[in-house]
């Protein structure tokens, strides 16, 4: 059973910018989340993919977007890059939406300059 | 949103000590998970406890849903033990860290 992997590992992006940043989720698993990690802060919510679907979204603005792909691996795309997008972008895989535990990826650690 | 405290913040040990990690939260949740974050990011999965008790080796976790809070216990620590520990529940399609208590195990 492979795990959650994503890439790239390492990213460095100039303000103004689009980044794109991948995940595949572990074997079996349908649904996909994605969160943001500042530095010294716990993980926000970005939103949640089931089944290629948007299923839940924190707070974050409309040039955070994704997809999730019919093989359940995901994108997460940021437009417009803010210095304050630098942080570590980590995707978690779980069995279905709802109730599961979810197992989480190395992330990508993102920079702004 | 719902609020997810943490305590202590932070949390020095010696190798060997027992320590309890404390997760309160606002209102009612649908899963509740304790992670170890590792100083590379990783973030490793713990313990999955809506409710109940279970035990996994030295480390332990109770989750009392009707008071809203769950506590981990980590039992003769080691070195190894150091990092950040998270808890995070999900209310429906919500997913909510707490901001997590940074244990540093001493030998």
């Amino acid at each position: 059973e492979t795990g959650v992997t994503q890439s790239p590992t390492h990213l460095i992006k100039t303000r103004g910018q689009q980044v794109t940043l991948r995940c595949s989720s572990q074997s079996g698993h349908n649904t996909v989340s994605w969160y943001q990690q500042a530095l010294g802060q716990g993980p926000q919510f970005i939103f949640q993919y089931y089944r290629e679907e948007e299923n839940g979204r924190g707070n974050f603005p409309p040039r955070f977007s994704g997809l999730q792909f019919p093989n359940y691996s995901s994108e997460l795309n940021v437009n417009a890059l803010e210095l304050d997008d630098s942080a570590l972008y980590l995707c978690a895989s779980s069995l279905s939406a709802g109730a599961h535990t979810q197992y989480f990826g190395p992330g990508t650690r993102l920079t702004v300059l | 949103g719902i609020q997810v405290e943490q305590s202590p913040p932070d949390l020095i040990l010696q190798e060997g000590a027992n320590s309890t990690l404390r997760c309160n939260f606002s209102d009612s949740v649908n899963n509740l998970q304790w992670f170890h974050q590792n100083p590379w990011g990783q973030l490793i999965n713990l313990f999955y406890i809506p409710s109940g008790t279970k035990q996994n080796g030295r480390l332990s976790a109770t989750t009392v849903a009707t008071e809203r809070y769950s506590l981990l216990y980590i039992s003769s620590s080691q070195t190894t033990d150091s990092g950040v520990y998270f808890c995070a529940v999900n209310t429906g399609n919500q997913f909510y860290f707490g901001t997590g208590t940074s244990l540093t195990v001493i030998p």
